[in-house]
């Protein structure tokens, strides 16, 4: 079985900390999303990686920024939070050229 | 750009009616096309998928056809049951570059 990993299932910062959220996966999968999912909004892409050191931006990039320094991890990371960015952070994995997508269990970010 | 609209929620049925959820999409290509479920505390789930024009994707009773023609996807059921409560996504993919891209869910209540 693919297993996506977040690093964090809850997790409660202060407004201006840096927050890095992980994500780990075991299949050696090229393609991993960042989505925030909000009520009324669904999910919203933040950024996506096909490859090692290659990130591209989605439709929400604004106060975050990545890093995929191997494979198998996907990093998101709020340079400062902000109260607006208190949501559910899902990350998901893709093999380049299947078509079914896998999730890890999401991390409930408050900023406060 | 590629995006994905879903009907709008909440959806509140009784149980044993009959389900549809619309889905259309826009896209410069050939996406695969998907429905997701989230059940209440739970991560997304693949409820199922169709991955080419005319092709019919079913599961749980659940069923969606890939219309070309139309850009569209709408999940069906013939009979709902309380246990289909849950948050439905429609979502593409494109095979080439793997970028996944999510409706905004549409929430389905069923009533005893």
């Amino acid at each position: 079985d693919v297993k996506v990993t977040q690093s964090s299932r809850y997790l409660v910062k202060r407004t201006g900390e840096k927050v890095f959220l992980e994500c780990v996966q075991d299949m050696d999968h090229e393609n991993m999303f960042w989505y925030r999912q909000d009520p009324g909004l669904g999910l919203r892409l933040i950024y996506f990686s096909y490859d090692v050191k290659m990130k591209e931006k989605g439709d929400i990039p604004e106060g975050y920024s990545v890093s995929r320094e191997k494979k198998e991890r996907f990093s998101l990371i709020l340079e400062s939070a902000s109260t607006n960015q208190t949501s559910m952070y899902l990350c998901a994995t893709i093999k380049q050229g299947a078509s079914e997508a896998f999730f890890g269990q999401g991390t409930r970010l408050t900023v406060v | 750009g590629d995006s994905v609209t879903q009907m709008e929620g909440p959806v509140t049925l009784s149980e044993e009616a009959f389900l549809t959820i619309n889905c259309t999409y826009t896209a410069t290509g050939y996406p695969s096309l998907f429905w997701y479920v989230q059940y209440p505390g739970e991560g997304l789930q693949l409820l199922l998928k169709a991955t080419k024009a005319d092709d019919k994707g079913s599961n749980k009773g659940f069923e969606a056809t890939y219309r070309k023609e139309t850009t569209s996807f709408h999940l069906e059921k013939g009979s709902v049951q309380v246990s289909d409560s849950a948050v439905y996504f429609c979502a593409l993919i494109f095979f080439q570059g793997g970028k996944l891209i999510f409706g905004q869910g549409t929430e389905l209540s069923v009533k005893p």
